[in-house]
């Protein structure tokens, strides 16, 4: 079974600064699919970025990059540039690659102060 | 992009009643889709896995006849919590996807707020 493991419950960060979300997992599957999902006090899951594990290269998104370590089983967030709106819970998530069963980490709270 | 509509989007039951939530894609055709539960502060866990035509796959602990999964067509899914207790009171999410496998991307809705008195 895989399991996503977010070790940090709740992060801050100054508005404009840097701050890097922390994910690993374990998995004995050699290809599948990592996530971050954002999840605003709406409750709304929006897709934050992804990443093919077969993939070297890090996968980046405006603001939003990951360094994505296969070998580790790591898979961390760093978003750039903090801003007000950023605040939402944020989830790490894992896919295997031949189905959309997606495993969900605990989460972590991010707060951006002004 | 991609729609999944969920609804309701709250809903407030008395215990003992059943209470149905349905799950839609509005513009595409979901093959299969999935149904989270999520309670608060928590993560989303994965209850069941529904595909268009057969029977639900339910994670282990989850009670099928306690939470009935229909998926009838290619845009509709149903969950049925029957016989609804307190305990019951959380968020109900589902997802989408056009066909299975990673590189087709999950649709979430926007949830379902069940509260049992």
């Amino acid at each position: 079974a895989q399991t996503v493991t977010q070790s940090q419950p709740e992060m801050s960060v100054q508005e404009a600064e840097t701050v890097t979300l922390s994910c690993t997992y374990d998995t004995s599957e050699n290809n599948y699919y990592l996530f971050w999902y954002k999840q605003p006090p709406s409750r709304q899951m929006i897709l934050v970025i992804r990443q093919e594990a077969y993939k070297q290269q890090n996968a980046t998104e405006n603001r939003f990059s990951v360094n994505f370590q296969k070998a580790a089983k790591s898979f961390s967030l760093k978003i750039s540039d903090s801003q007000l709106g950023d605040t939402a819970m944020y989830f790490c998530a894992f896919m295997k690659q031949y189905n959309n069963d997606m495993r969900f980490g605990a989460g972590t709270r991010l707060t951006v102060k002004p | 992009g991609a729609v999944v509509s969920q609804h309701p989007s709250w809903v407030i039951c008395k215990s003992g009643t059943s209470v149905k939530i349905e799950c839609r894609s509005l513009d595409f055709q979901a093959t299969t889709m999935f149904w989270y539960r999520q309670f608060p502060k928590q993560s989303l866990m994965l209850m069941a896995t529904s595909n268009e035509g057969s029977k639900a796959t339910y994670e282990q602990g989850v009670e099928k006849d306690k939470f009935l999964i229909n998926h009838a067509s290619l845009t509709l899914s149903t969950l049925t919590v029957t016989s609804a207790h307190p305990e019951d009171s959380s968020f109900y999410i589902c997802s989408a996807s056009i066909r299975q496998g990673a590189d087709s991307p999950l649709h979430f809705g926007n949830g379902t707020r069940l509260t049992v008195t």
